[in-house]
């Protein structure tokens, strides 16, 4: 869905580096939030946050940490890279449709840590 | 851990009716049942939810059953690009209030040409 971008779509680094994955839509909504998929896994979820000044845990948080910057922009940092942080991540909104929540998901980012 | 049960593969012709169960046996009774699909490794996509009458939109339809223990999302015509991993959802309410989808392994279609 075009309305939710993340950046950098690929990215390779090597362990104990800090790196930032971007999230930005253009959906007005107020959730966001980010999951990783790893194979045969599905998706888990790592941060979420309701508004600008929310922010909560999921259920794998440790060795991320996010940021909301504006209603529009959230980036998850992982301080010190490791190898088992390889996964694909996706940011996704959502809003309150008819009845309950939906989603919408980002293209992903696909993160290799050597 | 997910609270749906589907069948992890399934084949089906192109231009026929593709049918997706899934289990939900311990669904209660204000859970909606949500339905996503992932096309190969892209995000996943909402396709249709329903809490406990049939719905249908312009990409599928949802039939639930009386009991409400159990689904079927129906694409009516798959194409080839229906090829996806089918995800049934049933939310559910985390800490706080949060509303987080819990994705299954989810059944992996293949439409046939």
């Amino acid at each position: 869905d075009a309305d939710v971008t993340q950046t950098p779509r690929n990215r390779i680094t090597k362990t104990g580096k800090r790196i930032m994955l971007e999230c930005s839509q253009t959906k007005g909504h107020d959730r966001m939030y980010w999951y990783r998929q790893d194979p045969g896994l599905g998706l888990r979820l790592i941060y979420y946050s309701f508004d600008v000044k929310d922010i909560n845990k999921g259920e794998i948080s440790d060795g991320y940490s996010v940021s909301r910057q504006a209603q529009a922009k959230f980036s998850l940092s992982l301080e010190s890279a490791i190898p088992n942080q390889t996964a694909l991540y996706f940011c996704a909104t959502s809003d309150l449709g008819r009845g309950r929540e939906t989603q919408y998901f980002g293209p992903g980012t696909r993160l290799l840590v050597l | 851990d997910a609270k749906t049960t589907q069948p992890p593969s399934m084949d089906c012709a192109e231009g026929r009716a593709a049918n997706l169960p899934c289990n939900h046996s311990t669904i209660s009774g204000n859970e909606y049942v949500y339905w996503y699909r992932q096309i190969h490794s892209q995000g996943p996509q909402y396709i249709i939810h329903g809490l406990k009458n049939n719905e249908t939109n312009e990409m599928a339809s949802l039939i639930i059953t009386e009991d409400r223990k159990s689904s079927t999302l129906i694409l009516p015509h798959a194409t080839l690009r229906d090829t996806a991993v089918y995800y049934c959802i049933v939310r559910v309410d985390g800490k706080g209030g949060s509303e987080k989808l819990v994705f299954g392994k989810g059944t992996k279609l293949t439409v046939n040409p």
